[in-house]
């Protein structure tokens, strides 16, 4: 069966990085596109970008440009956001997803979410 | 950005009763509108796809309408385990984007 296991939870100083790694089983790792989803506590949902784990391509959102970088390792079916230059703002749970077919942008397959939380 | 507004912010019902949650997209999207669920501590939880589509497991009670900008999830009969917190999600334009959620608690 399809899993996405994300890394724990993360306490960061403000200006740090976090590093969010998310293991996919069950399918084939290069055949569907990996998104990152973050949520701050009792808030809505944020699409934050996508990462093709074939080919290595990204796209983000324009909120997080120049902020976040998601790559892959494709020898263990992971993939992985980094985000610098953490804020306050920035306390949320972090979502990988896959998408319900390959390409698209509907999440079907979402990991069980990561913790950040930045705090001086 | 397509902005999507969902309404009511809260919907108080009692099991059984049926449920209408609306979905309002401030530019037409077709018909690429998902609808999620979420409960706490959870991920949320693919319900619909493509406006109308159930995913696959969801049950039958669960059926999304509309097309352009206007959508409804409907839920024919209120299960005690329905309450939460329903998304409903764009794709037609980039970026992909959510509404704000539509919270479902038991009156």
């Amino acid at each position: 069966q399809v899993q996405l296991v994300q890394s724990g939870a993360e306490v960061k100083k403000p200006g740090a990085s976090v590093k969010v790694s998310c293991k996919a089983s069950g399918y084939t790792f290069t055949s569907y596109d990996i998104n990152w989803v973050r949520q701050a506590t009792g808030q809505g949902l944020e699409w934050m970008g996508w990462m093709n784990p074939n080919s290595g391509n990204t796209g983000y959102a324009q909120k997080f440009q120049g902020r976040v970088t998601m790559t892959r390792n494709t020898s263990i079916s992971t993939a992985y956001m980094e985000l610098s230059s953490l804020r306050s703002e920035d306390t949320a749970v972090y979502y990988c997803a896959r998408p319900l077919h390959p390409g698209d942008y509907y999440f079907d397959y979402w990991g069980q979410g990561t913790l950040v939380t930045v705090s001086s | 950005e397509i902005v999507l507004t969902q309404s009511p912010a809260t919907l108080s019902l009692s099991p059984g009763e049926r449920a209408t949650l609306s979905c309002r997209a401030s530019q037409s999207v077709s018909s690429y509108l998902a609808w999620y669920q979420q409960k706490p501590g959870q991920a949320p939880r693919l319900l619909i796809y493509d406006a109308s589509n159930r995913a696959t497991g969801i049950p039958a009670r669960f059926s999304g309408s509309g097309s352009g900008t206007d959508f409804t999830l409907t839920i024919s009969s209120l299960e005690p385990e329905d309450f939460a917190v329903y998304y409903c999600q764009q794709r037609s334009n980039w970026p992909p984007s959510f509404g704000q959620g539509t919270r479902l608690e038991i009156k």
